[in-house]
């Protein structure tokens, strides 16, 4: 069965400091991917997808990044956090694009102070 | 500019009776809606998806109905039971069948016993 492990599940940082947020996926081939972001009372907004290594498309313009080294590795950087950037951030995964049927991982509660 | 609208941040229903949650769309062009369910500490699962050339779905004690022309969907769990109480998202997909989804900010629902 397909399993998807994102972690941490808390990180508190200062602003200033970098990111990196990872998320695997197990059990499958080649899932699109996708990092999405609810911030305090808002939706869960998309921030990045991927259909495959090294493709990222970027939905909202912002102080992060994405990157996929490998075919079920998604990783979520940036260089310098803002406060802006605190918030819930999830990792998703489907077996095909527009299909909307997502799986997400259990998510990372960021907090930058 | 909120896309797809949750507008009751929580809800309160005894066990056994119906639970409506409700969603409300602006934009004509979305051509699927589903919804989500959230534990806490969980990522969110899939419940429930409905088309938009269709006007109801069920799935067990779970029912989606759509009203196009109100631009409105909302999700019925009758009998409401303990076990449902978590955070329900909707969700509506934009770009046809390689496209993405915009998600509402969620409604609480809890069910006493």
């Amino acid at each position: 069965s397909q399993t998807i492990h994102q972690w941490p599940a808390t990180l508190v940082q200062p602003v200033g400091s970098p990111l990196s947020l990872e998320c695997t996926v197990e059990g499958t081939s080649n899932p699109n991917l996708y990092w999405y972001r609810q911030a305090a009372g808002r939706g869960l907004q998309l921030l990045f997808y991927s259909v495959g290594i090294g493709q990222i498309s970027s939905e909202v313009p912002q102080n992060l990044s994405a990157s996929r080294p490998q075919d079920r590795q998604f990783i979520l950087s940036s260089k310098k956090l803002l406060l802006s950037d605190s918030g819930f951030y999830l990792c998703a995964w489907s077996v095909s694009r527009g299909q909307g049927k997502l799986f997400f991982g259990s998510g990372t509660q960021l907090s930058v102070l | 500019d909120q896309q797809v609208k949750q507008n009751s941040p929580s809800l309160s229903v005894q066990e056994g009776r119906i639970s409506i949650l409700n969603c409300d769309y602006t934009n004509s062009m979305f051509d699927y809606f589903l919804w989500y369910k959230k534990y806490p500490a969980e990522g969110p699962t899939f419940l429930i998806s409905i088309s938009s050339i269709k006007d109801k779905n069920e799935d067990g004690r779970f029912t989606v109905f759509l009203n196009k022309s109100a631009k409105h969907l909302s999700l019925h769990i009758v009998p409401s039971q303990p076990g449902d109480s978590a955070v329900y998202f909707c969700a509506a997909r934009y770009g046809g069948s390689q496209g993405n989804l915009i998600f509402g900010k969620g409604t609480k629902l809890s069910v006493k016993p």
